[in-house]
């Protein structure tokens, strides 16, 4: 089945400095990669996917790059700012079996914006 | 204004007992997850539903239990058997052709 590394586990900036966070699967199949931003004592938001056929996508300051022949993404934060200190996951949606999609989560990246 | 609603969000339990943790969903979504957090871990899956009726023991199923009656609802219940349920627990719906999930809000559950 499908296995999602990521790294680093944790991951220490300065205000402004840029984060990136990669992720990478062993099913070539998988068509669908989103990331999840949890704060502390809540439950995880989606803050950006892509999608299989994409190779890039941005919105503001967080991009996610896909590279399928090496099957792994990256997610990108620039200019960070404290509040983007939190928890972020990144998953990978491999084929439906009878239907039915099941997520499968790295591990997850502690990211600490330090002013 | 659409979402999922976790109940309660902090839940004591003594040994030996039954708690029932409720999630309550109105997105019209199919699929409903449950995952269980431990301090600075990732999300295991415990148990999932695609259809009223029907669900799935997922990785980590023994000693919970679940039922699914209603499309808006999948209450999970962390019983006796679960030896070390102190956690953090995520209730999700499955957003369909728009990929990923919707995670509610969370209940922490105490083993006191």
């Amino acid at each position: 089945g499908e296995n999602v590394e990521q790294h680093p586990s944790t991951l220490s900036v300065q205000e402004g400095d840029s984060a990136v966070i990669k992720c990478t699967y062993s099913d070539s199949a998988s068509n669908y990669f989103p990331w999840y931003k949890q704060e502390l004592g809540k439950g995880p938001q989606l803050i950006i996917d892509i999608r299989s056929n994409v190779g890039e996508k941005k919105d503001q300051r967080i991009a996610v790059t896909l590279n399928k022949t090496a099957k792994h993404f990256s997610l990108h934060i620039t200019e960070t700012q404290p509040e983007d200190s939190a928890v972020y996951f990144c998953a990978a949606l491999p084929p439906r079996e009878t239907g039915f999609q099941k997520l499968v989560f790295g591990t997850g990246t502690r990211l600490l914006v330090s002013p | 204004d659409g979402g999922i609603t976790q109940s309660p969000k902090y839940l004591f339990r003594k040994e030996g007992q039954n708690v029932t943790l409720s999630c309550e969903q109105n997105l019209n979504h199919d699929a409903m997850y449950w995952y269980r957090q431990d301090p600075g871990q990732g999300l295991r899956l415990i148990y999932y539903s695609q259809i009223v009726n029907d669900f799935q023991k997922g990785d980590i199923a023994e000693g919970y239990s679940v039922s699914r009656e209603k499309k808006e609802s999948f209450p999970l219940t962390v019983t006796s058997a679960q030896k070390n349920p102190t956690a953090f627990y995520l209730c999700a719906t499955g957003r369909g052709l728009a990929g990923g999930y919707t995670f509610g809000s969370g209940t922490r559950l105490t083993v006191v």
